[in-house]
């Protein structure tokens, strides 16, 4: 089925440094999602994105986080600087329009220190 | 916004037997309905879904039921295999944008 490729799967930081959490999604898809997941728990909504803007977003993102993709290159997320309550997993997903099923890539780990 | 609960957070079941697992949503706007299985350390993956126009869908041995007007939806599993443990996740979106609110998760174990 169609993939979406997370890079890396797992990123150690200090508190305070910046870090970028890079998705390349399905080719033909134009909706962008980011999702953080604490272990044991469900996967909360961050940021969705489409024609080059963020469509909507949740208090879990906060004003640190940015996201964007520039000119169909990976879809990013950036966490600059970085907070301890930052670890967890993220999940990016995309789907073709708002209507269609949601496709997750494996995730990246991330440890702040 | 959108809230989802999901019961029960741990079922265990013996091979062969049924599992169920509800869901119930809060904005009637809501008219698309994924369950996601996730194993540990991958990424969840779209097992079934249904849409509000539909009441009932089947693929293989997963049902899912949608009751609009009580707002819940439901997963069952027959007969049940090994392979079928995992956490599973319901979650549901309306509007234009496509956000899934998910349930809080599933962990269903299923003993030989």
């Amino acid at each position: 089925g169609p993939k979406v490729l997370q890079i890396p799967s797992h990123q150690i930081i200090d508190m305070g440094q910046m870090v970028t959490l890079n998705c390349d999604p399905v080719s033909n898809h134009l909706y962008f999602y980011w999702y953080k997941q604490i272990l044991g728990q469900q996967m909360e909504f961050l940021v969705n994105f489409y024609n080059g803007k963020v469509m909507e977003k949740s208090k879990l993102f906060k004003d640190q986080f940015s996201v964007e993709r520039p000119d169909g290159s990976y879809f990013t997320l950036k966490i600059q600087p970085t907070a301890l309550e930052d670890s967890a997993v993220y999940f990016c997903a995309s789907s073709f329009d708002s209507q269609n099923t949601l496709y997750f890539g494996a995730g990246t780990r991330l440890s702040v220190l | 916004g959108e809230q989802v609960e999901q019961l029960p957070s741990i079922l265990r079941v013996q091979e062969g037997s049924s599992a169920s697992i509800n869901c119930s949503y809060e904005d009637s706007a809501s008219n698309y309905f994924p369950w996601y299985k996730q194993e540990p350390g991958e990424n969840p993956k779209l097992i079934i879904d249904i849409r509000s126009n539909m009441e009932r869908k089947q693929i293989q041995e997963l049902i899912v039921l949608l009751d609009k007007k009580a707002k819940r939806f439901s997963l069952h599993i027959t007969d049940t295999q090994p392979g079928d443990s995992a956490m599973y996740f319901c979650a549901a979106s309306g509007g234009s944008n496509a956000k899934l609110t998910f349930g809080k998760g599933t962990k269903l174990s299923v003993k030989s």
